[in-house]
């Protein structure tokens, strides 16, 4: 079965220091994963994705996450936070043993930057 | 922005009107989706159509039904909601659907529903 957790609903860092966004993943297959920014009023946007190539996937803005299969985790992380990422960001797995390639989403991690 | 549009952005509607949604997709992809997100919970897939038919409906009510005229047009008619219908409902498109990790998922920016 394919799941993600994001450890944390909420996260409050001040401008031009590091982000980390926990997520942890469980999945039946060798996993595809993404993280998914959603500012308000706007729709999901894909910020980066892994694909069993590098571990260490580089998005835009900045970000980037690190695929730990030991740890099944996929943290999402900024080595220094701009105003513009204060948003909600989301954890999916994506389900590659059936037909239709679910995403699993978890429940999101808002994430607040302040000045 | 994302080459995904929907319209309206907002609707309120009370529990006996019937309401579409519109989505339209301006990237060439050949599936369709509609999730529903509503507060302190994760995305909910819907509905998947893949040019033109419908692959997927999720354990969705009646209450809701998709119509997908053509690979570029996605709509779902509302009908008798109830207030935990209340909700955003988000539109995606993808170059096609299954386990690929070539076909990712863009999103419009949702219409803000609120029953009644």
């Amino acid at each position: 079965a394919q799941s993600v957790t994001q450890l944390d609903s909420h996260v409050s860092v001040s401008e031009g220091t590091p982000v980390l966004l926990r997520c942890n993943y469980s999945s039946s297959y060798s996993p595809s994963l993404f993280w998914y920014v959603q500012h308000p009023n706007k729709g999901l946007q894909l910020l980066l994705k892994y694909t069993s190539a590098a571990t260490l996937v580089k998005g835009i803005n900045g970000f980037e996450a690190e695929f730990k299969k030991s740890e099944t985790s996929f943290h999402l992380t900024k080595p220094s936070a701009h105003m513009s990422d204060a948003a909600e960001y989301f954890c999916v797995v994506k389900d590659r043993g059936s037909t239709l390639g679910r995403l699993y989403f978890g429940r999101g991690t808002q994430l607040t930057v302040w000045p | 922005e994302t080459g995904v549009t929907q319209t309206p952005r907002h609707l309120v509607m009370g529990m006996t009107n019937k309401k579409s949604l519109k989505c339209e997709q301006h990237l060439g992809h050949n599936a369709m989706y509609w999730y529903k997100q509503s507060a302190k919970k994760p995305l909910e897939l819907m509905f998947v159509y893949s040019l033109e038919e419908r692959v997927e409906n999720n354990s969705v009510p009646s209450r809701f039904s998709p119509e997908c005229p053509n690979s570029s047009h996605l709509f779902l008619h509302l009908h008798t909601l109830q207030p935990e219908d209340s909700a955003l409902y988000l539109c995606a498109s993808s170059q096609g659907f299954g386990p690929s990790t070539s076909y990712e998922q863009y999103f419009g920016p949702g219409t803000r529903l609120t029953v009644t």
